[in-house]
């Protein structure tokens, strides 16, 4: 089975603090993606990686910076927290459908619910 | 642009009863099609998904959708309710390449009532 794996599940932090979450794949995955998900908007995407050291903005990347030194870790940054940052992120992966594969499923992890004060 | 709808964002039935979830999209070319589920301080979890083919599609937890093209849209549908499938459910739709983007419909919380 793929396992997608975060590394905490609560996270509390302050405003200014810069932080950290780390998101790990075992299924030599190509594309990593990270989201947000809120009440009532669904998950929106914020940055997603189709290699190592490859990345691209989602819908709402303004605040956060990502990193993939690695083909099986990508890690989200928030440079500087902000309570409006507050929200569960959640990490995902999939195959590329490079030889012709059809569409590719995203496993996503568990989820870290983070809080800013 | 490409967007997905999901109407209700709360449903309620009782146990044994038919679920219909409901998801449309917008898009000018076909897409691909996903359901997902989310159990309370979990991940989510792939329910169904359409790429090509037969237009009804079987999921896991007895689970079905079907596209309907003229209709655009992909409703869930489980002829018989179970306690066990109270959750969120989500609807996303797929139309890049290689890297498989997802945009996700803003979710229904399914709650099923003894």
């Amino acid at each position: 089975d793929v396992k997608v794996t975060q590394s905490s599940r609560y996270l509390v932090k302050r405003t200014g603090e810069k932080v950290f979450l780390e998101c790990v794949q075992d299924m030599d995955h190509e594309n990593m993606f990270w989201y947000r998900q809120d009440p009532g908007l669904g998950l929106r995407l914020i940055y997603f990686s189709y290699d190592v050291k490859m990345k691209e903005k989602g819908d709402i990347p303004e605040g956060y910076s990502v990193s993939r030194e690695k083909k099986e870790r990508f890690s989200l940054i928030l440079e500087s927290a902000s309570t409006n940052q507050t929200s569960m992120y959640l990490c995902a992966s999939s195959p590329s459908r490079r030889g012709g594969r059809a569409i590719a499923t995203q496993y996503f992890g568990p989820g870290t619910r983070l809080t800013v004060l | 642009a490409q967007s997905v709808t999901q109407l209700g964002s709360h449903v309620s039935v009782s146990e044994g009863a038919l679920v219909l979830l409901r998801c449309n999209y917008s898009s000018s070319v076909p897409p691909y099609l996903f359901w997902y589920v989310q159990y309370p301080n979990q991940g989510l979890q792939l329910l169904l998904k359409y790429t090509t083919g037969a237009t009804l599609v079987k999921g896991i937890n007895g689970f079905e959708a079907e596209f309907k093209k003229s209709e655009t849209s992909f409703h869930l549908t489980k002829p018989s309710a179970h306690m066990s499938d109270a959750a969120e459910y989500f609807c996303a739709v797929s139309f890049s390449g290689n890297t498989g983007k997802l945009i996700f419909g803003q979710g229904t919380t399914l709650q099923v009532k003894p």
